[in-house]
């Protein structure tokens, strides 16, 4: 059974920074191309970030709103994809989630930015 | 970027009604095309890919269809679970986007 399991998300300050993980499980983790989505609340889902498997490099692609502070990176030995998130501003508040693109995704966690 | 518009915003519909649901991208993105239910709380479930296709598990009630820039979402037989929320997203282009969402509710 494929399980994504998000951490990492809770509440933070503007300009800080916080690094999201996404443990996986089920699948062949090393060959997958992942995803991060985030969702403002009560508000539409957003693409924040991809990041290609290792043997393309693990090249990543970011959202324009993210670009320059958010940073995708994965441990294949660990099979956990991170989103590391810095200088954080109050409109990058968020449930934020892990996918394998479509088909798997996680349950989400939680980032608060605000004073 | 390509941008998704999707109509209407909501709708209310009684159980056993046809509800369509319509998303349109502002270029061509061919097949390159999903549609998720969202339940408050839960994560996108995927509904239909490649435009056409159904999810396994999804029931056969939900039905896709278009290519290009217009895409359509069915709903044959309206059932108290279907009630969530509605996206399409194109993955054709980055960066990848999704559609405004299309609120479900029974009459």
């Amino acid at each position: 059974e494929v399980q994504l399991v998000e951490s990492g998300g809770g509440l933070v300050k503007p300009g800080g920074s916080l690094r999201l993980s996404c443990a996986a499980s089920g699948f062949t983790f090393s060959t997958a191309w992942m995803f991060w989505v985030r969702q403002a609340p009560g508000k539409g889902l957003e693409w924040v970030g991809r990041i290609k498997e290792t043997k393309y490099g693990g090249t990543t692609d970011h959202a324009a709103p993210v670009r320059g502070r958010f940073t995708l990176s994965r441990d294949d030995s660990k099979n956990t994809l991170y989103l590391q998130m810095n200088n954080l501003k109050p409109e990058d508040t968020a449930v934020y989630y892990c996918n394998t693109g479509a088909r798997y995704w996680g349950q989400g966690t939680l980032v608060t930015v605000s004073s | 970027d390509i941008q998704m518009t999707q109509s209407p915003s909501s709708l209310s519909a009684s159980v056993g009604d046809r509800v369509t649901i319509t998303c349109q991208a502002s270029q061509d993105v061919g097949k390159n095309f999903y549609w998720y239910q969202q339940k408050p709380g839960k994560a996108p479930k995927l509904v239909i890919y490649d435009a056409s296709n159904l999810e396994t598990g999804v029931p056969s009630r939900f039905s896709g269809s278009g290519s290009g820039t217009d895409f359509t979402l069915t709903i044959s037989s309206l059932q108290p679970e279907d009630v969530g929320t509605y996206y399409c997203q194109q993955y054709d282009n980055l960066p990848l986007t999704f559609g405004p969402g299309t609120k479900v509710h029974i009459k």
